[in-house]
């Protein structure tokens, strides 16, 4: 069985400082884990994605996320935010070798203030 | 560029009078997924097509139903909607191999029930 869950319903930030999005997983098998970005009225654009390689992974539009088997952590991080960054992101799981059906987090809300 | 398309972008309709959605693809993907999206919410899985196998969530109420003519095309219907269908509706792709299941997404489509 997957889980994930968003430690953050909402986050807030000025332009230019750092940005922080905090996903815990859970999986019976080798994760796949991923980040969309979904902006008001818009699909989901996949932002970056962690298969089994290198456990740091960077992203479009300067956002990177980290695996941490130990802590069963996929935080996403960006080193400054932009206005353009303000939109809906979502933590996804799946299972290699399990379930393909991905698993959504409840979603994460980032604010940035000018 | 190969892609996922959704029509129409905005659709109303009248209460109990049936509408389709629909959504191609020119990713060549084996699996077709319809989400539901309630504002602030995450994307609710409604059914997803593996090939040509059709698989309904138990939850996904009976008002919906979905074809998938061929391996490029995927509809939604909803026989009689009710003003608790009004929401976005994404259609999503992936192919399933490998180590990853990313899943590619649609704009959406914006139901209003009036």
């Amino acid at each position: 069985a997957q889980s994930v869950t968003q430690l953050d319903s909402h986050v807030s930030v000025s332009e230019g400082t750092p940005v922080l999005l905090r996903c815990n997983y859970s999986s019976s098998y080798s994760p796949s884990l991923f980040w969309y970005v979904q902006h008001p009225n818009k699909g989901l654009q996949l932002l970056l994605k962690y298969t089994s390689a290198a456990t740091l992974v960077k992203g479009i539009n300067g956002f990177e996320a980290e695996f941490k088997k130990s802590e069963t952590s996929f935080h996403l991080t960006k080193p400054s935010a932009h206005m353009s960054d303000a939109a809906e992101y979502f933590c996804v799981v799946s299972e290699t070798g399990g379930s393909y059906i991905p698993t959504f987090g409840r979603g994460t809300s980032l604010i940035v203030h000018p | 560029d190969a892609m996922v398309i959704q029509n129409p972008r905005y659709q109303v309709t009248q209460f109990g009078k049936p509408v389709t959605l629909s959504c191609s693809q020119t990713l060549n993907h084996n699996v077709m997924y319809w989400y539901q999206q309630k504002s602030s919410q995450a994307p609710k899985l409604l059914f997803h097509y593996y090939d040509k196998d059709f698989n309904n969530e138990a939850d996904t109420p009976d008002n919906f139903q979905s074809r998938r003519p061929n391996t490029s095309f995927c509809f939604l219907d909803i026989r009689s909607p009710g003003l608790g269908d009004a929401a976005m509706y994404l259609c999503a792709t992936s192919r399933v191999r490998g180590s990853s299941y990313e899943q590619y997404f649609g704009p959406g489509t914006r139901l209003t029930v009036t």
